[in-house]
């Protein structure tokens, strides 16, 4: 996962602009990743997935990039609104199984209006 | 989300003290989960259940415990808390597909405070 530390990365963007949060990845064989975002006072909200067998998948406003060369996962959030503020974290999986999801410790995106 | 309701939400305590948080789905997946999280730490797996009486433990298990009776009730006791175990604890449900069996629903969170 990312960094971990007393305080989370902090990422501010201005409302419209594109926004990329990155996360690094610890373990080569992880081969299921997972974005997650956390508005305040609320519980996690699965964003996109991608399998290591990709290297871009898309959704609605946000583009998921794996590079498994240097361990790199990136969430790509188009014409970020103010509705985007909230904290992203990235999830790894070794293996498909319902024990084997470790998080990063998250980066908080701010949009300014 | 998804029908995850967590109670308490908020809980101050004593420790010693036996506490148990309760998450209820209305969705009726298979997989329930309880995560904590802590300031520095991603979510951290505690339990998790695969199906009525069926669970198994997590990343952080001591000092908890789980029972899963019925489908629709996931409850996490701690049976003699500690201040250690001061944190905010999510509920997540899932359910088995072709990519992971991994939880895509999680509750509002119940934030514990251990005194």
């Amino acid at each position: 996962g990312e960094s971990v530390g007393l305080h989370l990365p902090t990422l501010s963007v201005q409302e419209g602009d594109n926004s990329i949060i990155n996360c690094a990845y610890s373990n080569s064989a992880s081969d299921y990743f997972i974005w997650y975002k956390q508005e305040s006072g609320k519980g996690p909200q699965f964003i996109i997935d991608i399998r290591s067998n990709m290297d871009k998948r898309q959704g609605q406003r946000v583009t998921v990039l794996l590079n498994k060369t240097v361990k790199h996962l990136s969430l790509q959030i188009a014409a970020t609104q103010p509705g985007d503020s909230a904290v992203y974290f990235c999830a790894e999986i070794l293996q498909t199984g319902a024990n084997n999801l470790f998080f990063g410790t998250g980066t908080r995106l701010t949009v300014i209006p | 989300d998804a029908g995850i309701t967590q109670s308490p939400r908020h809980k101050v305590t004593e420790t010693g003290t036996p506490v148990t948080l309760r998450c209820h789905q209305t969705e009726n997946h298979r997989y329930m989960y309880w995560y904590r999280q802590d300031p520095g730490h991603g979510l951290r797996l505690i339990h998790y259940s695969y199906g009525v009486k069926d669970t198994d433990k997590g990343e952080v298990s001591d000092g908890y415990s789980v029972s899963r009776s019925k489908t629709e009730d996931f409850l996490l006791t701690l049976e003699s808390a500690t201040s250690s175990q001061t944190s905010v604890y999510f509920c997540a449900t899932g359910t088995p597909s072709r990519r992971s069996n991994q939880p895509q629903h999680f509750g509002d969170g119940t934030r514990l405070s251990i005194l």
